[in-house]
C-alpha cells in the first residue's frame, strides 16, 4: 500500500522560504509514469494545485505561483520536496503531497498524504 | 482553460440519493474524477475515469459524465458520507489539474 507523509516546519516567517518534504513508502518514486504533486488548501477553502515533478525532473507549476516555487526529488530517500519563497499570510494553508497517475491527458490523484498545516506569521 | 462549477451545498436525508454536479462546457469530452474530503482529513479518491471506483469505495458511489455536466451519485446516503466533494479534470494542454470549487454534502 502506497503511503505519503509530509514533513517540515509548521511556522514560517513572512518573506522567508517554506520548505516541505514528502516521504513515499510502499512504492518507488523512480518507477512508473507518475507525477508527484503538491496541493494546498487554505482554511475553509478549496483545493489549489501548486505543481508537480516527474522522475525525469520535468516540473510544472501553477502560473500564479510559478515565480516562487521549486520542486526536487531525492530518489535515494524516496522523497520529493517543495520550496515556496517570499511567503506571506496568504500562503497559510494545509499542504498535501499526492501521487498523480493515468495518461498524459487523463490524470488523477491517489493517494494523498495526510497534510501538514503551515502558518505564515512572525 | 477549464472552470469547473459545483453547487456549494447539497442536502439529503439518510437513505436518499445525493447528486452532485460538476459543470463545464463539453465536460463530457474529458475524464472527470471525484474526491471525498471529510472534516480534518485529506481528500480521498472515490471515482476516476468518470465512473470507475477504486478498491474499497462502496458501490453506492457512482459517476457519470455527458454533455456539459458530470455527476457524482451517492445512493442510500449515510451519515458517514457527510463531507466536501471535489471534481477534477486534467488540462492536457497545460499539463495541470483543474479542481471544482467543492460541494458540501449535508446529511439531514
Amino acid at each position: 500500500q502506497v503511503q505519503l507523509q509530509e514533513s517540515g516546519p509548521g511556522l514560517v516567517e513572512p518573506s522567508q522560504t517554506l520548505s516541505l518534504t514528502c516521504t513515499v513508502s510502499g512504492a518507488s518514486i523512480s518507477s512508473g509514469t507518475y507525477s508527484w504533486s503538491w496541493v494546498r488548501q487554505p482554511a475553509g477553502k478549496g483545493l489549489e494545485w501548486i505543481g508537480h515533478i516527474y522522475i525525469s525532473g520535468t516540473t510544472n507549476f501553477n502560473p500564479s505561483l510559478k515565480s516562487r516555487v521549486a520542486m526536487s526529488m531525492d530518489t535515494s530517500r524516496n522523497q520529493f520536496s517543495l520550496r515556496l519563497s517570499s511567503v506571506t499570510a496568504a500562503d497559510t494553508a494545509i499542504y498535501y503531497c499526492a501521487r498523480a497517475h493515468g495518461s498524459t491527458s487523463i490524470r488523477w490523484f491517489d493517494p494523498w498524504g495526510q497534510g501538514t498545516l503551515v502558518t505564515v506569521s512572525s | 482553460s477549464y472552470v469547473l462549477t459545483q453547487p456549494p451545498s447539497v442536502s439529503v436525508a439518510p437513505g436518499e440519493t445525493a447528486r452532485i454536479t460538476c459543470g463545464e462546457n463539453n465536460i463530457g469530452s474529458k475524464s472527470v474524477h471525484w474526491y471525498q474530503q471529510k472534516p480534518g482529513q485529506a481528500p480521498v479518491l472515490v471515482i476516476y475515469y468518470d465512473s470507475d471506483r477504486p478498491s474499497g469505495i462502496p458501490e453506492r458511489f457512482a459517476g457519470s459524465n455527458s454533455g456539459n455536466s458530470a455527476t457524482l451519485t451517492i445512493s442510500r446516503v449515510e451519515a458517514g458520507d457527510e463531507a466536501d466533494y471535489y471534481c477534477q479534470v486534467w488540462d492536457s494542454s497545460s499539463d495541470h489539474p483543474v479542481f471544482g470549487g467543492g460541494t458540501k454534502l449535508t446529511v439531514l
